[in-house]
């Protein structure tokens, strides 16, 4: 099924661990972004991609890194988990490279993270 | 932060009632988008209204945005229990960073 697909559903780690969490679509959608959702805050923007080998920060970057390397995957990268990272993580994609998001965006299932 | 906000918090009618979720933001805009969250899922695109639109309509679904007042409403009409869930307005401001969403809105539709 053409989708955003997020792996892995959940997760548990210690505080200093470090993971990826991935993301892949497969609608040649140009535009990828990272969003967490926390209970009273909605869901922020950590990074985001216009397009293959370009990234750039969202509101809420620290502690986080992203890559592009190929149109259809944009890994998030935690590099010493802490317990204000615990969230539930959201990949979304979009047809319009400009980010406006002109056909809506199609998000993943996300990722239930939590960091102990 | 640049979130808008969502009005009420939480929404409980019965079925068959209209539903009308009110949405905030705070910066011009290229477009206004909601979303729908079932409990422990992703977010599924809704609707979207741009700038210059006033109204738009899909199936039970009605929008309306005031640009002038920065504010966007959604109204379900004829609500089914299948409509519980969470409503998300999002802004889109134009540039590459993507949409600001509001804090949403909690639909219980009582059977």
């Amino acid at each position: 099924n053409a989708g955003v697909t997020q792996t892995p559903k959940f997760q548990v780690l210690k505080t200093g661990q470090s993971m990826t969490l991935q993301c892949a679509q497969d609608m040649n959608h140009e535009y990828m972004s990272w969003y967490r959702q926390d209970p009273g805050m909605g869901l922020r923007l950590i990074h985001y991609s216009v397009g293959a080998g370009i990234t750039d920060q969202g509101e809420v970057p620290n502690g986080y890194n992203v890559s592009r390397s190929t149109t259809e995957d944009f890994p998030l990268r935690l590099l010493s988990a802490a317990p204000s990272q615990t969230s539930v993580y959201f990949c979304a994609s979009s047809y319009s490279s400009s980010g406006t998001g002109t056909y809506g965006y199609t998000f993943g299932s996300g990722t239930r993270l939590t960091v102990v | 932060s640049q979130q808008g906000e969502e009005d009420p918090q939480a929404l409980s009618i019965q079925e068959g009632e209209n539903a009308t979720m009110n949405c905030s933001y705070k910066t011009s805009i290229n477009n206004l988008q909601w979303y729908r969250q079932n409990s422990g899922r992703g977010l599924v695109h809704l609707i979207l209204i741009r700038s210059n639109e006033r109204e738009k309509h899909s199936g039970r679904l009605r929008v309306t945005l005031d640009t002038s007042k920065k504010s966007s409403s959604l109204l379900i009409t004829a609500s089914r229990a299948a409509d519980t869930a969470s409503y998300f307005c999002a802004s889109a401001g134009g540039g590459a960073d993507g949409l600001t969403f509001g804090k949403g809105t909690h639909l219980i539709i009582q059977p």
